[in-house]
């Protein structure tokens, strides 16, 4: 149980381009979903903190704007990353709680993008 | 704003021998977790500690949460070569006012040579 998808696992676009990643749960309702970025081996960066029905909650140096964030249902949530710059490149995580009480948080398989 | 460190960076072990890593926060965490990412994956999470001097243990792994709530280890006994991968420490500053949003440590990233 409590598997987390993430849609595409690979995206090479052009800079000034928009990206959008799919980030689902498969088997669990997700009140809130987490997008992090991670850089070659480093660690993750808390990008945003996504709640179901309401607007994300960004950390501080995350341009809303840039990294537009929707949470529509209790299963998906998505990153659309806006005019992306090759500075955007990275591996965008997702994770979510099942919102039973636990605090472990389920990660998706990641999307790799690229920008050229 | 908080920062969670972990040493070593980088560990290399023949296999057989044990193998620690330690997480160290600058404030005060309500809870700490461990997860681990093989190369290429996603983290996957381990453990939770919530109480100030938990000690859990998982097999081979023996995980410690410090008595101050600042620091935590993970131990791994006789090391295999299905334990390569990168160890994370993280958890939430008891000063967020919320127990969901982790600040993840740097990462002791685990070579174990057969």
């Amino acid at each position: 149980g409590a598997v987390v998808s993430q849609h595409p696992s690979r995206v090479i676009c052009k800079s000034g381009t928009s990206v959008k990643i799919e980030c689902r749960s498969l088997d669990f309702q997700a009140t809130t979903m987490f997008w992090y970025r991670q850089f070659p081996k480093q660690s993750l960066m808390l990008m945003a903190t996504s709640n179901e029905g309401s607007k994300a909650t960004y950390e501080q140096g995350v341009e809303k704007d840039k990294f537009l964030i929707n949470h529509a249902s209790l299963t998906l949530s998505t990153l659309t990353v806006t005019s992306a710059h090759p500075e955007d490149s990275s591996f965008y995580i997702c994770s979510a709680l099942t919102g039973t009480g636990s605090y472990e948080q389920y990660f998706g398989p990641g999307t790799r993008l690229t920008v050229t | 704003g908080q920062q969670v460190m972990q040493i070593p960076q980088y560990q290399h072990v023949q296999e057989g021998e044990d193998f620690t890593t330690y997480c160290n926060s600058s404030t005060t965490l309500s809870n700490i977790q461990w997860y681990k990412q093989r190369p290429g994956g996603h983290p996957v999470f381990l453990i939770q500690l919530v109480k100030s001097g938990e000690v859990k243990k998982q097999k081979r792994l023996t995980f410690q949460f410090g008595e101050a709530k600042k620091n935590s280890s993970l131990h791994i006994t006789a090391t295999q070569t299905t334990d390569v991968g990168t160890y994370f420490c993280a958890g939430p500053p008891i000063s967020s006012g919320s127990a969901r949003q982790l600040t993840f440590g740097s990462g002791t990233q685990l070579t174990v040579l057969p």
